[in-house]
């Protein structure tokens, strides 16, 4: 099925060690995006590429960095794994008209500790 | 700025239960609103969206009406089940505001149980 597709599903970090989440996307969209999901929080966007070739920071991008390998692909760095980081992580992507609402994978859960 | 407030959780229900979950938002330009819905472990789904005032969103029993005079997208259900039992979040995509991307913003998300 056509989709947004994460890996891994389940993480376990000790403080200071770094690890790649995974995204691919086989829906053709131009824009995919990074987000993190805490509890009464909501979700809030970590940094996006609205195109391939370019990023952008967003709310909350400190202690990550991302790369947009190709047109499907999307990955988020954690350099440095802080415990601040335990969330659940989710990627998504869209056409940059945004009219159809954004595809979100299944999600990513990281424990810090 | 812009930004998204919904009503906090969470609600609960009983089954064949009218449903409504409030969502006012704040936007420059002319905002998409959407609502997504979260079931537990799962990402988020599009549950339904309206591109313009007075646009009526509906999809699975579940609607919305853009009201820019109130600034509201309330959605409502008027016989929930358990399986709706979800997380709802509201959203707002403000794309002709600077045509920037990655501003798909959302309300913290209210929880709803439904109860045999």
């Amino acid at each position: 099925n056509a989709g947004v597709t994460q890996t891994p599903k389940f993480q376990v970090l000790k403080t200071g060690q770094s690890m790649t989440l995974q995204c691919a996307q086989d829906m053709n969209h131009n824009s995919m995006y990074w987000y993190r999901q805490d509890p009464g929080m909501g979700l809030r966007l970590i940094y996006y590429s609205a195109s391939e070739g370019t990023t952008d920071k967003g709310e909350v991008p400190n202690g990550y960095n991302v790369s947009r390998l190709n047109k499907r692909e999307f990955s988020l760095r954690l350099e440095s794994a802080a415990p601040s980081q335990t969330s659940v992580y989710f990627c998504a992507s869209s056409e940059p008209d945004g009219y159809d609402g954004y595809t979100f994978g299944s999600g990513t859960r990281l424990t810090v500790v | 700025g812009n930004s998204v407030t919904q009503m906090e959780g969470p609600v609960t229900l009983s089954e064949e239960a009218f449903l409504t979950i409030n969502c006012t938002y704040t936007a420059t330009g002319y905002p998409s609103l959407f609502w997504y819905v979260q079931y537990p472990g799962e990402g988020l789904q599009l549950l339904l969206k309206a591109t313009k005032a007075d646009d009526k969103g509906s999809n699975k029993g579940f609607e919305a009406t853009y009201r820019k005079e109130t600034t509201s997208f309330h959605l409502e259900k008027g016989s929930v089940q358990v399986s709706d039992s979800a997380v709802y979040f509201c959203a707002l995509s403000d794309l002709n505001y600077g045509g920037s991307q990655g501003n798909l913003i959302f309300g913290k998300g209210t929880k709803l149980s439904v109860k045999p």
